[in-house]
């Protein structure tokens, strides 16, 4: 069955230092998406980024990259130079579909409490 | 403000009570997902709509869970006869396609 393992329940940093969450996963499917959300005070889920099965290429958007190795099936999520704005619970999820009745859905993690300490 | 809308935000119910949430999805999205969030733990699917069609329950959803989406527009999630154990964030989400799905902000239900 389709699982997301996010190893780390809380990392506490000091601003301005890397921090990278970790994210495994399980799937059976060919074809997938990973994906990060972000989950602040509020509530919201906040979609951070989203990763195609078949494009392994890394990406770097400002302080945030994320790495994808489907050798090892981890969706890492790197935050350079942490800002205590960063604080929050960031969550990795999975899409699932089933062609055979056409649903989908997306399996969560259980989340990464991230605190920055200023 | 055109992203997911819930309501209300939160909920205060006694046991055995019954309760409906409202989840106002992106205009045109076609999917639409129900979660539940207890403490500490990621959002767990409950259902999921393509238009109006009910495609998939999960086994989490009680035969006191009922969920619409008439239309294909809004849809609306209740709960009958409360328990305890059914305290929680509703989260609602509508998408397009599998690319990604919106979230709204959540319905916080507590049952006392």
């Amino acid at each position: 069955a389709q699982k997301v393992t996010q190893a780390q329940t809380e990392i506490s940093v000091v601003e301005k230092e890397d921090v990278t969450l970790d994210c495994v996963y399980e799937t059976r499917d060919t074809t997938y998406y990973l994906f990060w959300y972000k989950q602040p005070p509020s509530g919201e889920l906040v979609f951070l980024i989203r990763r195609n099965s078949f494009d392994e290429q890394n990406e770097i958007s400002g302080r945030y990259s994320w790495n994808f190795q489907k050798s090892t099936s981890s969706f890492n999520f790197t935050i350079t130079a942490s800002q205590v704005v960063d604080s929050a619970v960031y969550f990795c999820a999975l899409s699932e579909a089933k062609a055979t009745s056409g649903t989908y859905k997306y399996i969560f993690g259980t989340g990464t409490r991230l605190k920055v300490l200023a | 403000d055109t992203g997911v809308s819930q309501d209300p935000r939160h909920k205060i119910t006694k046991r055995g009570q019954n309760v409906t949430f409202r989840c106002d999805p992106i205009s045109e999205h076609n999917r639409l997902y129900w979660y539940r969030q207890t403490l500490g733990q990621g959002p767990e699917f409950l259902t999921y709509f393509q238009n109006e069609a009910q495609l998939e329950k999960s086994r989490l959803l009680s035969d006191r869970f009922s969920a619409e989406r008439p239309k294909g527009s809004f849809s609306t999630l209740e709960i009958q006869r409360t328990e305890q154990g059914d305290s929680a964030m509703y989260l609602c989400a509508s998408s397009w396609d599998e690319r990604q799905a919106f979230f709204g902000q959540g319905t916080r239900l507590t049952v006392v």
